[in-house]
């Protein structure tokens, strides 16, 4: 079964700095991988998600993340934090390898704080 | 996002009391899942669906037990609850190979 980690558990940032978090899972080969975002007192959000093709995935709100495959990672990244970027993020992989369920493990989050 | 709504938002019970939590969707998704919210925890499946009728427990199944009489509805009991099932509780649906959430469910058992 898969395994997901997310190594920063409370990141702080001031304005404009660069954000990379870190996400790391446990079984090689070609996967779906999510990031998800939650703003303060809201549900979850998909950020962006990576199925195939290009490894460097562009999502909302200035976002990317890239694949690598031969690190089992899957690292988010902005360029220029906003203050409006404070919020919990997860990362997510299946599961299970190949299952048709959809069953997602989650990251145990991290939390981003910007300081404006 | 899928249109998920879930009901109630908040809840306030007391211990030993039988507590429902429903979530709605309007896609047809197929596939339903509960999660639990807890600090340092991130999310854990409760139980999923992947069809009318069909439901599997997940990885913090002890103490709930589900329900999924149509498409658009899946249900989640706490038989009796306990003060450590105060959490928020999201469902989430799947669609094109995607999770979406609902609103939560923020619940305090006293």
């Amino acid at each position: 079964a898969q395994s997901v980690s997310q190594h920063n558990h409370h990141v702080i940032l001031s304005e404009a700095a660069s954000l990379e978090l870190g996400c790391n899972y446990s079984y090689g080969g070609t996967v779906n991988l999510f990031w998800y975002v939650q703003y303060p007192g809201q549900h979850l959000q998909l950020l962006l998600k990576y199925f195939s093709g290009d490894p460097l995935v562009k999502g909302i709100k200035g976002f990317e993340a890239e694949f690598i495959k031969s690190k089992f990672s899957f690292n988010l990244r902005k360029p220029s934090v906003q203050w409006s970027d404070t919020a919990e993020y997860f990362c997510a992989v299946p599961k299970k390898r190949g299952s048709t369920l959809g069953r997602l493990y989650f990251g145990r989050g991290t939390q981003l704080t910007v300081w404006p | 996002d899928a249109g998920i709504t879930q009901s109630p938002r908040h809840k306030v019970t007391e211990t030993g009391t039988p507590v429902t939590l429903r979530c709605h969707q309007t896609e047809n998704h197929r596939y339903m899942y509960w999660y639990r919210q807890d600090p340092g925890h991130g999310l854990r499946l409760i139980h999923y669906s992947y069809g009318v009728k069909d439901t599997d427990k997940g990885e913090v199944s002890d103490g709930y037990s589900v329900s999924r009489s149509k498409t658009e509805d899946f249900l989640l009991t706490l038989e009796s609850a306990t003060s450590s099932q105060t959490s928020v509780y999201f469902c989430a649906t799947r669609g094109q190979e995607t999770q979406y959430f609902g609103p939560g469910t923020r619940l305090l058992v006293l």
